[in-house]
Parts: C-alpha cells; sequence; structure tokens
C-alpha cells in the first residue's frame, strides 16, 4: 500500500523569504501523480501544484515549485517570495495513474505554515 | 461557478442521532469522495464512488453509508452517530478520462457529536 509523509508538523518562514516543505511517499509503482494541496483557515482544499512521475521536469507554478526526485521517493515543495497569504496547511497527496474513478488519493498529515511579517 | 457545494456547513448532534450529509457538484464529474479531516491525521478516505451507481469502501467505512443518487449528488450518512465520528468532513469531485486532474473539493462541513 502507498503511504506520504510529512515529517515536519509546522514549519514559519519570514514575509518574502524561501520555504521548502518535505513530503516522502512510498510506493511500488512506476507510474503516478503528486499533488500539493492548500487549505487556509477558511477550511477550502486549494490544489497549488501538480507533478506526474513520468515527467523528469519538476512543475512550477508562479511562486511555487517542486523538487521531483523519483527515485528517492520525495516531492517538496518550494514557495518562494513568501506573502503573508501562503499562511495555511498544505498537505501532499499521490495518487496511481489511470483513468478510473477507482484510483484513491492518499493524503499526507500536512505542515502547517506560518509567515512572519 | 458553484464547484462542489456541501450542507450543511456545522451541525451539532447528540450521540445516537442520525443525520445526512450533503453534496452536489455542478462540473459533471464521474468521481466522488468523501473524507473526514482529523488534527494530526491529514484527509482519511471514507467512501467513494468511481462513476454514478457504484460505491466502495475507503480506508475509514465503519459508521457510515453512502448514497450516490444521481451523477451530481453523492450523500454521506451517519445511522447512529458517536462522539468519534467528531470531525470535518470533505467531500471531492473528479473528471475521469483525463490522467493528471485534480479532485475539487467542497468548503468541508464541520460536525460535533456530543
Amino acid at each position: 500500500a502507498q503511504t506520504v509523509t510529512q515529517s515536519q508538523p509546522e514549519m514559519s518562514v519570514q514575509e518574502a523569504e524561501t520555504v521548502t516543505l518535505s513530503c516522502t511517499y512510498d510506493t511500488s509503482e512506476s507510474d503516478y501523480y503528486l499533488f500539493w494541496y492548500k487549505q487556509p483557515p477558511s477550511r477550502q482544499m486549494i490544489l497549488v501544484i501538480r507533478q506526474e512521475a513520468y515527467k523528469q521536469q519538476n512543475a512550477t507554478e508562479n511562486r511555487f515549485s517542486v523538487n521531483f526526485q523519483k527515485a528517492a521517493k520525495s516531492f517538496s515543495l518550494k514557495i518562494s517570495d513568501s506573502q503573508l497569504g501562503d499562511a495555511a496547511m498544505y498537505f501532499c497527496a499521490y495518487r496511481s495513474a489511470g483513468t478510473s474513478g477507482t484510483y484513491k488519493y492518499i493524503f499526507g498529515t500536512g505542515t502547517r505554515l506560518k509567515v512572519l511579517a | 461557478n458553484a464547484g462542489v457545494t456541501q450542507t450543511p456547513k456545522f451541525q451539532v448532534l447528540k450521540t445516537g442521532q442520525s443525520m445526512t450529509l450533503q453534496c452536489a457538484q455542478d462540473m459533471n464529474h464521474n468521481s466522488m469522495y468523501w473524507y473526514r479531516q482529523d488534527p494530526g491525521m491529514g484527509l482519511r478516505l471514507i467512501y467513494y464512488s468511481a462513476s454514478e451507481g457504484t460505491t466502495d469502501k475507503g480506508e475509514v467505512p465503519n459508521g457510515y453509508n453512502v448514497s450516490r443518487l444521481n451523477k451530481r449528488e453523492f450523500s454521506l450518512r451517519l445511522e447512529s452517530a458517536a462522539p468519534s465520528q467528531t470531525s470535518v468532513y470533505f467531500c471531492a469531485s473528479r473528471t475521469t478520462g483525463v490522467n493528471n486532474q485534480p479532485q475539487h473539493f467542497g468548503d468541508g462541513t464541520r460536525l460535533s457529536i456530543l
């Protein structure tokens, strides 16, 4: 069975600085997808970034980028130029590849990010 | 542009009461999911529905039932609520047929069982 581990329950970053959130996963599959979701105090779950395992190039979305190390089964999220609005809980998620809805998501336990003014 | 709508947003129940949480999506998604979120546990899958007419157990299905009423709606029922079911419940949906599409989440239902 697949597992997702986020070893940092809480992180802090100074506004305008850069922070990296860690995520590791375990799987025997070769094809899968990885996601980072953000959950602000409003409780919404907002997709931040996604990565296809078959792509070697790391995904980027504006100030958000990932460092995907497939061999090490690591998927960290880097937030550059941190803003107060980035303060939230961040969840790493894994999903097997395939088009069927039977492919379930596995979520990590989350990292709470605090942004200091 | 509603997306995934959950009702109610908050509910307090007494132990033993029953309750149905409603979820509807307007994105024509095939797959729908129910999660619970507890402190330090992340999101855990309760039940999911790969397509209209099908439902399957997730990681923590005990004490719950679901109904995929039609393509839009996927309800979660607590037949006899227990304090251990105090949690925040999220419904999500996803299109299938395109591999890398993420789940879209509702805003959650905060449920307290006294």
